[in-house]
């Protein structure tokens, strides 16, 4: 296994377009992150999984963004009528949850520009 | 609003200089503060997470501390090297949301200079 991976590593998009990112985990991970980031800031959460179900979500993802973990596996991000302000970098990031302490393992982001 | 901070922004040291950063985070509800090192176009690379107050934890030349009762945690670097130019983030899990949510840091952007 070769860590969290994501796809694609880069999207330009008009404004108003929908957008599609996928992020693999690491295949025995129960627990699977969503963060984004923007430039000059730390990234900031936007939503987890634990399995399939989705357990938590920010007050960052408006009704524009959907995720899902349809078979507990790979997740989808979707973020529908893109605006300037949705330019970020997002990230995956999955680990296998026993006490909650444990490291989450990133994947490289997929970096969006919205013009 | 959990605020997670880091000093400073930006370090600029020549091969050889050992440094350290400063994390600071909110004393109360503390569950765990990872280190993470972000080169360019890499993915974030884990380094550590703390759980105990007066943690010590050790990664080749790369070393961190942890005071949780008064909130700080300081990662070292000895004898840097250029390879350790990278962004470091330090990250805050509150015990309320376990399992959840790491609070960023901006992180501390480091460029070692041969």
């Amino acid at each position: 296994d070769t860590g969290v991976s994501q796809n694609p590593r880069h999207k330009i998009t008009k404004r108003g377009q929908n957008v599609t990112f996928r992020c693999d985990p690491i295949s025995e991970h129960n627990r699977l992150y969503w963060y984004r980031q923007t430039l000059g800031q730390g990234p900031e959460f936007l939503t987890y999984f634990q399995n399939e179900a989705q357990l938590e979500k920010s007050r960052l993802l408006s009704d524009r963004f959907s995720a899902e973990r349809p078979k507990g596996s790979f997740s989808t991000l979707e973020i529908q009528r893109t605006e300037q302000g949705d330019s970020a970098m997002y990230l995956c990031a999955s680990s296998l949850a026993l006490t909650g302490r444990e490291t989450q393992y990133f994947g490289p982001g997929t970096r969006l520009l919205v013009l | 609003i959990l605020n997670v901070e880091q000093s400073p922004q930006s370090l600029h040291v020549q091969e050889g200089d050992s440094t350290n950063f400063t994390c600071s985070f909110p004393s109360s509800n503390f569950y765990a503060l990872h280190w993470y090192r972000w080169e360019t176009a890499k993915s974030p690379e884990a380094l550590f997470v703390m759980t105990l107050n007066g943690d010590e934890k050790k990664k080749g030349r790369i070393s961190a501390t942890l005071n949780t009762k008064e909130g700080y945690s300081y990662l070292y670097i000895k004898g840097s090297q250029p390879e350790d130019s990278a962004t470091y983030l330090c990250a805050f899990l509150l015990l309320e949301t376990s399992g959840s949510r790491l609070t960023f840091g901006e992180g501390t952007q480091l460029t070692v200079n041969p």
